[in-house]
């Protein structure tokens, strides 16, 4: 049982580059969530899939896409990457989307853009 | 909108000293409380959550939280810290509409010296 899982755990682009992060979950969990981890700042919340087959933003979306494959995987896509977009990249799972529901963490994605 | 403010950015005791994490959240409503923690080279994990009744609870390896409701406060403590709790520190809060979204502080980054 792994968990979540994050593909990969370090990338350097140039600005402009685009890429796409992986992140799949092994526990049946129905929601998933994309997160930036910027110094001072704590963690916030780029977009969430609440079920497969939904999205929503949220806090941070812009310059950012996501797919919900299917139940187990969620990618977040920089379409042309930015230096302000230098951050680590968390993905999360939790069994429902409700606001009691503990929610589970991949091991992070240190992204930098030159 | 709703914000978590953990004053202490970087903690240092010793080994055996007491220990106590400010969480001040500043939503009016009901809500839901959690800590999280990461220890070096790990995954985010829950390290406490408060919901409902006793607003004393208590999490893994020892930890406790209290929520004061007049005080808009879930602090962490624990009586006697010990090298393995060094690790990062984040109080997440939640207004309890039902729906997973979850406001992180900034954290706080804790060393215990043996």
């Amino acid at each position: 049982n792994a968990g979540v899982t994050q593909t990969p755990k370090f990338q350097v682009l140039k600005t402009g580059q685009s890429m796409t992060l992986q992140c799949a979950q092994d526990m049946n969990h129905n929601s998933m969530y994309w997160y930036r981890q910027d110094p001072g700042m704590g963690l916030r919340l780029i977009y969430y899939s609440a079920s497969e087959g939904t999205t929503d933003k949220g806090e941070v979306p812009n310059g950012y896409n996501v797919s919900r494959l299917n139940k187990r995987e969620f990618s977040l896509r920089l379409e042309s990457a930015a230096p302000s977009q230098t951050s680590v990249y968390f993905c999360a799972s939790s069994e429902l989307r409700l606001s009691t529901d503990t929610q589970y963490f991949g091991p992070g994605t240190r992204l930098t853009v030159l | 909108a709703q914000s978590v403010s953990q004053h202490n950015h970087h903690v240092i005791l010793s080994e055996a000293a007491s220990l106590e994490l400010g969480c001040n959240y500043s939503y009016g409503g009901t809500v839901n409380l959690f800590w999280y923690v990461q220890y070096p080279g790990q995954h985010l994990q829950l390290l406490l959550k408060y919901f409902s009744g006793d607003p004393l609870v208590k999490g893994i390896k020892g930890f406790e939280a209290e929520f004061i409701k007049s005080k808009f406060s879930f602090n962490l403590r624990k009586p006697s810290v010990q090298w393995s709790d060094t690790a990062e520190y984040f109080c997440a809060v939640n207004e309890d509409t039902g729906f997973q979204k979850l406001v992180f502080g900034t954290g706080t980054r804790l060393l215990v010296s043996p």
